[in-house]
């Protein structure tokens, strides 16, 4: 059961570029997030999503997109990488608001 | 805005020692509350889940109580073990947005 799964576990981008990340469940939990941490700032979350084509702004959205294509994955795009986007990135889901099940997360370097 | 503070953020006790780790809240319209414990460069491993309508869960050495009405949840550690030493997270899950909301953590250290 391989339950949240995150892709890639690592990157380094250069300043400006693009990328997606995918997360992907196989539980058929309705609700994902994505969240970013950070020393000293904690979980932040930046968007979520409630449903297969539905997805919500969180705290701190900007410069990220997402988009629940379908309901196993979950996809956070990078359009044009910072710097300050450097950051552990975890994916969540979560069947109709029950218990909360996190991937193993994705360190992202932005140089 | 709801927002969760845990306190202390950091905590050293010898090995065998029972202890507590506190989480507060500023909004008591949650759904549920969760906590977590997160070792170093891994992710999250959920350890209780406690519903809105619940007082406490227990799982083996730990017990977590909920008290909506004043805001706070508290994580019981009995006969804490060197492995027990973590980062220990809650989060709250909104009844109005969905959202679910993280402390920034308490990191445990249990001394051998």
């Amino acid at each position: 059961n391989a339950g949240v799964t995150q892709t890639p576990k690592f990157r380094v981008l250069k300043t400006g570029q693009s990328m997606t990340l995918l997360c992907a469940q196989d539980m058929n939990h309705e609700y994902m997030y994505w969240y970013r941490q950070d020393p000293g700032m904690g979980l932040r979350l930046i968007h979520y999503s409630v449903g297969e084509g539905t997805t919500a702004k969180g705290e701190v959205p900007d410069g990220y997109n997402v988009s629940r294509l379908k309901k196993q994955n979950f996809l956070l795009g990078l359009e044009s990488a910072a710097p300050s986007q450097t950051s552990v990135y975890f994916c969540a889901s979560s069947l109709d608001g029950r218990e909360a099940f996190f991937g193993q997360g994705t360190r992202l370097t932005v140089v | 805005k709801q927002e969760v503070t845990q306190i202390p953020a950091a905590l050293s006790v010898p090995e065998g020692e029972n202890l507590v780790l506190n989480c507060s809240f500023t909004d008591s319209a949650i759904y549920n509350l969760q906590w977590f414990r997160q070792d170093p460069g891994k992710g999250l491993t959920s350890l209780l889940l406690i519903q809105s309508s619940q007082r406490e869960q227990t799982s083996g050495r730990l017990n977590a109580s909920l008290d909506k009405s004043s805001g706070r949840s508290t994580l019981y550690i009995a006969a804490s073990q060197p492995g027990d030493s973590a980062t220990y997270l809650c989060a709250a899950l909104m009844n109005r947005d969905d959202k679910i909301i993280f402390g920034k953590g308490t990191r445990l250290h249990i001394l051998p």
